[in-house]
């Protein structure tokens, strides 16, 4: 059954890098048959997607967010990250690592990960 | 950017009731690339209607998407407890970024 863990710090200083890094298990990022993505939600908001990769590094980012992501892919551990630069409060979210077979909908979930944004 | 637009913002029905949720896109869009997903308090999303009518692995049937061009609905025929939750639409496929709706919101009357 497959399963995605999200880990990283839960708190990070404004200006700073959020990073963020989700492990896969019973299934492999190395699978050409999907996309692995990052989709947050602000405390009382909805959801916003971040950007997907693909296991051969090929990258899709929100074009709001384009500007200060990175997505990569590290294969040998099983495992996909995100870093998020010059982050302000307004960064606060839940974090939600997430798989989509193709151009399909997220079909599998991580638990999510509050990142909160302060001083 | 194609963005979606959920109606109502809330509704508030008892169980055993019919709830229609509606979510319009701003341009006509594929129905292929129309996706419910439902979320309950400190849960993640779940996916449950895809192709705009398709339902998801291990999904009851009353729960029905329809719909095409810029307007879409998802039907959940009689409510139970456990279907009181927030409901958003998303669109995916080729047209980037993926957008979601901002939710609608089911709760119990």
């Amino acid at each position: 059954q497959l399963q995605l863990q999200e880990s990283g710090p839960g708190l990070v200083k404004p200006s700073e890098t959020l990073s963020l890094t989700c492990t896969v298990s019973g299934g492999s990022v190395s699978s050409s048959s999907y996309f692995w993505g990052w989709v947050r939600q602000p405390p009382g908001k909805g959801l916003e997607w971040i950007g997907s990769i693909y296991y051969s590094g090929t990258t899709y980012y929100n074009p709001s967010l384009k500007s200060r992501v990175i997505i990569s892919v590290d294969t040998s551990k099983n495992q996909f990250s995100v870093k998020l630069n010059s982050v302000t409060a307004a960064d606060t979210a839940v974090y939600y690592c997430a798989r989509t077979p193709g151009y399909n909908p997220f079909d599998c979930w991580g638990q999510g990960t509050l990142v909160t944004v302060s001083s | 950017e194609i963005v979606l637009t959920q109606s109502p913002g809330t509704m508030s029905l008892s169980p055993g009731e019919r709830a229609t949720l509606s979510c319009r896109a701003s341009q006509s869009m594929s129905s292929t690339y129309l996706a419910w997903y439902q979320q309950k308090p400190g849960q993640a999303p779940r996916l449950l209607i895809y192709g705009a009518s398709s339902r998801a692995t291990g999904i009851p049937d009353r729960f029905s998407g329809s719909g095409s061009g810029t307007d879409f609905t998802l039907t959940i025929s009689r409510l139970e407890p456990e279907d009181f939750a927030v409901y958003y639409c998303q669109q995916y496929g080729s047209s980037l970024p993926w957008t979601f709706g901002q939710g609608t919101k089911v709760e119990i009357k």
